[in-house]
């Protein structure tokens, strides 16, 4: 059965830094790309970040960059999301999803979701 | 790409028809296009993949279909259950992942 578990949530400051952290298994975590999708509340659904299982090749949505880094420990079967100089507007739960198939690219399995705030 | 999906708010009744529109910005490739569920704190369950594919245990009152610009979900006969939010996403560009802002389907 595929798991994804989610931690490192919480309150932040703005200007602070977190690091989410998704543990997977279930499934071969090394071969499947990975995301971060946030959820503002009461809002939809914006994917943040994703990374390759094969190259490690990462990529962001353009309001995170240079602020957020995704990464991947593939012997712990874990990905992460490191958020630093955080604002206000990440407030929202953050989920970790797996790519479903790269011949039809989505996502098959979701996390519980971690919430993060960022307030003073 | 910017996904569009209309309209907002969907009320209809149990054992009634949906359908829910996603325009896309720029044409999509069918592979990239996918839809989702989202109830009331819960995470979100992937449906449709590739526009038109179930994903498993999708149950077949729920189909896809679309090309180019403009892709639909459609709900034949609404059950109780139905009842939720639904995204639709695609792949490529800027955004990698770019998700519709969302349809609420509500009971009438």
């Amino acid at each position: 059965e595929v798991q994804l578990l989610e931690s490192g949530g919480g309150l932040a400051q703005p200007g602070g830094s977190l690091r989410l952290s998704c543990a997977a298994s279930g499934f071969t975590f090394s071969s499947n790309d990975m995301s971060w999708v946030r959820q503002a509340p009461g809002k939809g659904l914006e994917w943040v970040s994703g990374i390759s299982g094969t190259d490690g090749s990462t990529s962001y949505v353009d309001s995170v960059k240079g602020r957020f880094t995704i990464s991947r420990d593939n012997s712990k079967n874990t990905l992460y999301l490191q958020m630093s100089n955080l604002r206000t507007e990440d407030t929202a739960i953050y989920y970790c999803a797996k790519k479903f198939d790269n011949r039809w690219p989505s996502f098959d399995y979701w996390g519980q979701g971690a919430l993060v705030t960022v307030s003073s | 790409i910017v996904l569009t999906q209309s309209p907002g708010t969907l009320s209809l009744s149990p054992g009634e028809r949906a359908t829910l529109s996603c325009r896309a910005s720029q044409s999509v490739r069918s592979n990239n296009l996918a839809w989702y569920q989202q109830k009331p704190g819960q995470t979100p369950r992937l449906l449709i993949y590739g526009t038109s594919n179930r994903a498993t245990g999708i149950p077949d009152r729920f189909s896809g279909s679309g090309s180019g610009t403009d892709f639909t979900l459609t709900i034949s006969r609404l059950e109780p259950e139905d009842f939720a939010v639904y995204y639709c996403q695609q792949y490529g560009g800027s955004p990698l992942y770019p998700f519709g802002q969302g349809t609420k389907l509500e009971i009438k």
